[in-house]
């Protein structure tokens, strides 16, 4: 069943502790994104990658990394650089000048 | 940097009516498009218009663009309490690294 899945769904960080975000599609698509959002607000990028091995900042990178070793995967760590990353994260796909597909999200809590 | 911007940030309607939510941009674009989110869940993809078009239809929803204005409107018709929801623009460039840039989207409700 084709799609992109988050993971995981909720997970709570103590300072100064490093945490990973699970992204995983199998629809084949090259470009991958990583936003984020805040209550009541719109969604803020945080890096993206058009093609394995590559990809780019966007908006609000500071505090974050990733990678991209295999197509189907685009994880995001949330680095203890990060002072405020109590936030709900959602990572798209696309092929590319078509629809994203959205994963179900992961709401991080600071603890 | 938000490259879309809702308008208005906030609707409440009765069920039956209209909604109206407009989105400006600021760059050259190749496409617009727009998302749907129910609370906190990730977004699902309603339409998608080119820069070449002016108009397009998908059930209830119609949407317009004007180039010119950098502008985009969405309508939905014959609202439901169903359609409670956040709606966003999205935004991807022509030129220069491609990326899909969201608005702060309307936040619409629809009362029975």
């Amino acid at each position: 069943d084709g799609g992109i899945t988050q993971s995981p769904k909720y997970l709570f960080r103590k300072e100064g502790q490093n945490v990973t975000l699970s992204c995983e599609q199998n629809l084949n698509h090259d470009a991958m994104y990583w936003y984020r959002q805040d209550p009541g607000q719109g969604l803020r990028l945080i890096y993206y990658s058009q093609i394995v091995n590559d990809f780019q900042k966007g908006d609000i990178a500071e505090g974050y990394s990733v990678s991209r070793e295999k197509k189907e995967s685009f994880p995001l760590t949330v680095t203890s650089a990060q002072k405020n990353p109590t936030a709900f994260y959602l990572c798209a796909t696309n092929r590319g000048y078509t629809e994203a597909f959205f994963g179900q999200g992961t709401r991080l809590t600071v603890v | 940097s938000q490259q879309g911007e809702e308008d208005p940030q906030a609707l409440s309607i009765q069920e039956g009516e209209n909604a109206t939510m407009n989105c400006s941009y600021k760059t050259s674009i190749n496409n617009l498009q727009w998302y749907r989110q129910n609370s906190g869940r990730g977004l699902v993809h309603l339409i998608l218009i080119r820069s070449n078009e002016r108009e397009k239809h998908s059930g209830r929803l119609r949407v317009t663009l004007d180039t010119s204005k950098k502008s985009s409107s969405l309508l939905i018709t014959a609202s439901r309490a169903a359609d409670t929801a956040s709606y966003f623009c999205a935004t991807e460039r022509i030129q220069g690294a491609q990326k899909l840039v969201f608005g702060q989207g309307t936040r619409l409700t629809i009362n029975p």
